[in-house]
């Protein structure tokens, strides 16, 4: 089975600009959560998407949104970056089993970095 | 939001040491515990999923175990090799169904 694969793997911006990051979840898996990994705050919860639906959101400010298609693909959008922007961000998709929502295995992607000048 | 806190924050190990970190996180609210590698350049790897206290669990030469009701788990790596160097991050997981990662702890395993 292929892993969750995430596009682009880099990517440059400026403050101001909005940008897109993809995430494909292994095949059967339909919840998709979002991380944000930086120096000085580790990996921290953005959001998790399910059949289609914000299930879960972390405490991040309204610039940063998400949607999950049918295919439970994600996307994550951030408008207006800002240079605290700059970070990894991973998504990581699980099968969440429905007998046991809370202990089946997130499996992560290898992430996108973002970088903001 | 939950307070899970680490420690060491990095370590240094001869090939060979057996070595143990430890997580730490409320206990109210628990439903689960997860424990990641996480490699240089590389996607953090599931390592184990542990949810009843006392419970242990193993792979290979690195185990883990976990007191839910004082809120810790150890994660203990026998005969460290160059290879298990890395972070080992644990993140409880609550009623909400959100991971909370700890700060990790950071692994280097000289030769």
């Amino acid at each position: 089975k292929a892993g969750v694969t995430q596009t682009p793997r880099y990517l440059i911006k400026t403050r101001g600009q909005q940008v897109t990051l993809s995430c494909s979840p292994i095949s059967g898996h339909r919840s998709v959560s979002w991380y944000q990994q930086t120096p000085g705050q580790g990996l921290q919860f953005l959001f998790e998407y399910f059949s289609e639906t914000q299930r879960n959101k972390g405490n991040f400010p309204g610039r940063f949104s998400g949607r999950q298609f049918s295919n439970s693909r994600s996307e994550m959008n951030v408008s207006t970056l800002e240079l605290g922007d700059s970070a990894l961000y991973l998504c990581a998709s699980s099968i969440r089993d429905r007998d046991r929502p809370l202990t089946d295995t997130q499996y992560f992607g290898p992430g996108t970095r973002l970088t903001v000048l | 939001i939950l307070n899970v806190e680490q420690s060491p924050q990095s370590l240094h190990v001869q090939e060979g040491d057996s070595t143990n970190f430890t997580c730490s996180f409320p206990s109210s609210n628990f439903y689960a515990l997860h424990w990641y590698r996480w490699e240089t350049a590389k996607s953090p790897e599931a390592l184990f999923v542990m949810t009843l206290n006392g419970d242990e669990k193993k792979k290979g030469r690195i185990s883990a175990t976990l007191n839910t009701k004082e809120g810790y788990s150890y994660l203990y790596i026998k005969g460290s090799q160059p290879e298990d160097s890395a972070t080992y991050l644990c993140a409880p997981r609550n009623a909400g169904n959100m991971l909370t990662f700890g700060g990790g702890t950071r692994l280097m395993v000289k030769p």
